[in-house]
């Protein structure tokens, strides 16, 4: 059974620092790209990153470009988000999602999601 | 503002069927076959229920189907029943810098 399960979600100030992990189980973790999505408080879900099986493709948002980053340590079938220059507007849900193997822009598992909330 | 666009609610009684419609640019949805489908309970993870426009993953009723023409995807639901009341999101692949984008997201009420 595919499992993936979210960890690191706290409350932070302003301009701090959050790196949230993904422990991945149930499945070849190396074999499958991963994403990070994200869902304010009562709002839509937001793609946040994509990271593909080997660590050598990366995607980011436009909003966390420059601030997020996403890698994977498949040794320890685990996907990570540091998150840098926390600002208010990243308080959300995060889930890390499994890319469905043929297309990666399908996410076909999901955690549960941590939730991070980002104020003074 | 979310990149695709999204009716805010649907309703429908038991037994009806409903169609939820997603609507994009040339960008997103009209130039990529690559659009999927999310149901979300309430405090649950998304539960991925169409890929590609119309292929249905393993496990998922056949009472769900997906559709495209143009800009605008369509999610369309058949003999509703009292457990398909939930959020459902589109999303598709994107040739902008944001890879992938999602509509708004659309709650589904049986009434």
């Amino acid at each position: 059974e595919v499992q993936l399960v979210e960890s690191g979600g706290n409350l932070v100030q302003p301009g701090g620092s959050l790196r949230l992990s993904c422990a991945a189980s149930g499945f070849t973790f190396s074999s499958y790209s991963m994403n990070w999505v994200r869902q304010a408080p009562g709002r839509g879900l937001e793609w946040v990153s994509y990271i593909g099986g080997t660590s050598s493709t990366i995607y980011y948002a436009d909003s966390v470009r420059g601030r997020f980053t996403i890698s994977r340590d498949n040794a320890k079938n685990s996907l990570y988000l540091q998150m840098n220059g926390l600002r208010a507007e990243d308080t959300a849900v995060y889930y890390c999602a499994r890319s469905s193997g043929g297309s990666w822009w399908v996410s076909d598992f999901w955690g549960q999601g941590t939730l991070v909330t980002v104020s003074s | 503002q979310s990149a695709l666009t999204q009716p805010a609610s649907v309703s429908g009684s038991p037994g009806q069927s409903i169609t939820i419609s997603c609507t994009g640019t040339s960008s997103d949805v009209g130039g990529y076959n690559f659009v999927s489908w999310f149901q979300q309970h309430p405090g649950k993870a998304p539960k991925l229920m169409i890929y590609d426009v119309s292929n249905r993953p393993s496990g998922v009723s056949n009472r769900f189907s997906g559709s495209k023409s143009g800009n605008t995807a369509s999610l369309t639901i058949s003999g509703l029943q009292a457990e398909d009341e939930a959020d459902y999101y589109c999303s598709s692949y994107s040739s902008s810098n944001t890879h992938v984008v999602f509509g708004g997201g659309t709650k589904l009420t049986v009434l």
